[in-house]
């Protein structure tokens, strides 16, 4: 069984960016398709992007088209959400979250990185 | 985008009584191909990333206890606990992965009466 493992809560200033990072533990992404999910304070689930990490390629939310971009480490071991231009309504926690391969829907997420901006 | 919309956006429910959550799409998320409802089901508690509990709108993922049952199709679904628990005290919510962006319902707050 593959878990998701993220880095830890980040503090940030306002105009600065954030890099999270999201790894297999006991095994790799494989074929999975990754997705990152957000979620402000006491607010509901956001989808943001997803990648497929043996292609490299990544689709984006338009929300987020032009400051958020996935990556992964060139294997499928980790991979990285990189986040710009944080303003304080990017405080949220972030998840990473594997979609299952016979239908897309997330079977598995990362326990979650707080992201925090403030001045 | 696929707009979901979740109702009650809250309720109580007495231990060991029924609750039902409603889930509706902005347009149809069945899959003509395979016939498959593209929408998840997920169980959020405090301080914990969202749990898988129902998938292609009424199968249950493993592990799932059987009180927890899912129907619909096309537009409009249902979760349902048919006898509630302490440990079901969670937030859910719906999500269409029919197709990208991904979206999710707002979600329902379900507690103890």
């Amino acid at each position: 069984q593959v878990h998701l493992v993220q880095s830890g809560a980040e503090l940030k200033k306002p105009g600065s960016s954030v890099t999270v990072s999201c790894t297999a533990s006991g095994g790799t992404f494989s074929s999975y398709t990754l997705s990152w999910v957000r979620q402000a304070p006491g607010q509901g689930l956001e989808w943001m992007a997803e990648i497929i990490p043996i292609f490299d390629t990544a689709t984006y939310a338009q929300k987020f088209q032009g400051r958020l971009t996935l990556t992964t480490d060139g294997s499928t071991t980790s991979a990285y959400m990189e986040l710009t231009g944080l303003t304080s309504e990017d405080s949220a926690m972030y998840y990473c979250a594997r979609e299952a391969p016979n239908g897309d829907y997330f079977d598995s997420w990362g326990q979650g990185t707080l992201v925090t901006v403030s001045s | 985008d696929i707009v979901m919309t979740q109702s009650p956006d809250s309720l109580a429910v007495s231990l060991g009584e029924r609750a039902t959550i409603n889930c509706k799409s902005s347009q149809t998320i069945l899959y003509s191909s395979n016939n498959k409802d593209y929408l998840a089901w997920y169980q959020q508690k405090p301080g914990q990333p969202p749990k898988l509990l129902i998938f292609w709108a009424s199968t249950r993922e493993s592990g799932v206890p059987d009180r927890f049952s899912a129907s619909g199709s096309g537009t409009d679904f249902t979760l349902t606990i048919s006898s509630l628990q302490a440990e079901d005290v969670a937030v859910y919510y719906c999500q269409q992965h029919y197709t990208t962006p991904r979206t999710f319902g707002q979600g329902t707050k379900v507690e103890i009466k």
